[in-house]
């Protein structure tokens, strides 16, 4: 079945440090892949995403770029600030399967201190 | 706008009682869903519905029911509570189009804390 592996946390950076949070996926057909980020106390919501090989998707400063080739969809922002503390998710949902839900990774937890 | 809506955000139950959590969203929404929040375990669905009349079982469906009588409505019941369904529980929803390739809106979500 369809799975995502990101890398476990929690992540704690210093304010302008340069962000990475690996994801990895698993998946029959061609997926569609997302970060989602949950705000303490919040709930989740869509940060980004990429519908095709080699797509980029990026918001807020955040940048994630599909690969095929190594079925990875890796999370960049250049300089995190404070406000960027939250937990992050990778998705992944496959089109025209037949199937109705978003597979999600365990989640990523970062801190970023002043 | 409203968005997606969760009642209640927090909830302590005992062993075997019941509850229900509601879940409404004002965006005319085909596809409603449930997740769990787990501790190292990330989200996981429960049960989904793609309009009213219509649901089916996700990943992990026991213990739980659900009934889609509405557009806007999709309650899920639990019948005789456990201490496992300590959690956090999401309601997120889409329109049918989007499935794959769009967002899911999410509710704030509802602590579940079963003694």
């Amino acid at each position: 079945g369809d799975s995502v592996t990101q890398m476990e946390g929690p992540v704690t950076l210093s304010e302008e440090a340069f962000l990475t949070i690996n994801c990895t996926y698993t998946a029959t057909g061609y997926p569609s892949l997302f970060w989602y980020v949950q705000y303490p106390g919040e709930g989740l919501q869509l940060l980004l995403k990429a519908t095709k090989a080699d797509d980029k998707g990026s918001n807020k400063g955040f940048e994630a770029t599909y690969r095929k080739e190594t079925t990875s969809f890796h999370l960049e922002k250049g300089s995190v600030q404070v406000s960027d503390s939250a937990v992050y998710f990778c998705a992944l949902s496959t089109s025209g399967a037949g199937s109705y839900q978003l597979t999600f990774g365990k989640g990523t937890k970062l801190s970023v201190i002043p | 706008n409203a968005g997606v809506t969760q009642t209640p955000k927090f909830q302590v139950l005992k062993t075997g009682q019941s509850m229900t959590l509601q879940c409404a969203q004002d965006m005319n929404h085909e596809y409603m869903s449930w997740y769990r929040q787990d501790p190292g375990m990330g989200l996981r669905l429960i049960h989904y519905s793609v309009g009213a009349g219509i649901t089916d079982q996700g990943e992990v469906p026991n213990g739980y029911n659900v009934s889609r009588s509405t557009t806007e409505d999709f309650p899920l019941r639990l019948l005789s509570a456990a201490p496992s369904q300590t959690s956090v529980y999401f309601c997120a929803s889409s329109y049918f189009r989007d499935l794959g390739t769009g967002e899911l809106f999410f509710g704030e979500g509802s602590r579940l804390t079963v003694l």
